[in-house]
């Protein structure tokens, strides 16, 4: 399995493009998180599903959309970029039963973006 | 609002020495903890977790202690290695949630 995978490694954008961070599991994981981390900070929620079709925002979801038309992607948007989203992007995935937080997250390596 | 954190930003431990890394939470109702490691460039790596209903648990190397009553978390590495050298996170989850509230991490160093 490759496991989380995400495209591109790194980005550059101007203020108010736009662009889609790409996130893959091939485990098969019902679960899957798109989070930012800034620099020396911890990791912040964006938006989540809990399976193909369903999606829920998290912490911090002012400017970013996301879909999950399947179970293995969950693509995360960004419109109108701005120098606030600068930050590393980490997609994770996991495989929950019934019971909430019995979970591991597995991370994809991460998309590092900056606003110019 | 609700918050994990870390009373250490910076450890630095000798090589072979036993490293122990802390993390207050503030959220009474979670009932699930992992530990993170997160080497330079890289995403999260599970190390270790834990339920609410135990206050210790053992890896291989690593053990994580659980305190409820004061809210508090730590994680123990025993005779630390140069490859131990990263970022590590705690992370709770709140009973019911599907969510996760890192905290802002501890970077442990191992000097040789």
């Amino acid at each position: 399995n490759a496991g989380v995978t995400q495209t591109p490694k790194f980005r550059i954008l101007k203020i108010g493009q736009s662009m889609t961070l790409q996130c893959t599991q091939d485990m098969n994981h019902n679960y899957m998180y798109w989070y930012r981390q800034d620099p020396g900070m911890g990791l912040k929620l964006i938006y989540y599903s809990v399976g193909a079709g369903i999606t829920d925002k998290g912490e911090v979801p002012n400017g970013y959309n996301v879909s999950r038309s399947t179970t293995e992607d969950f693509p995360l948007r960004l419109e109108l970029a701005a120098p606030s989203q600068t930050s590393v992007y980490f997609c994770a995935s996991s495989y929950q039963d019934y019971n909430p937080g019995t979970d591991t997250q597995y991370f994809g390596p991460g998309t590092r973006l900056t606003v110019l | 609002g609700e918050s994990v954190g870390l009373h250490l930003p910076t450890l630095s431990v000798q090589e072979g020495d036993n490293s122990i890394i802390n993390c207050a939470y503030s959220n009474s109702a979670s009932d699930y903890f992992i530990w993170y490691k997160q080497e330079s460039g890289k995403g999260p790596q599970f190390i270790i977790d834990i339920r609410s209903n135990m206050d210790k648990r053992q890896g291989q190397r690593v053990t994580v202690l659980l305190n409820k009553t004061v809210k508090h978390l730590s994680l123990q590495i025993a005779a630390t290695q140069p490859g131990d050298s990263a970022v590590y996170f705690c992370a709770e989850n709140p009973s019911g949630t599907y969510k996760y509230i890192f905290g802002t991490g501890t970077r442990l160093k191992v000097l040789a």
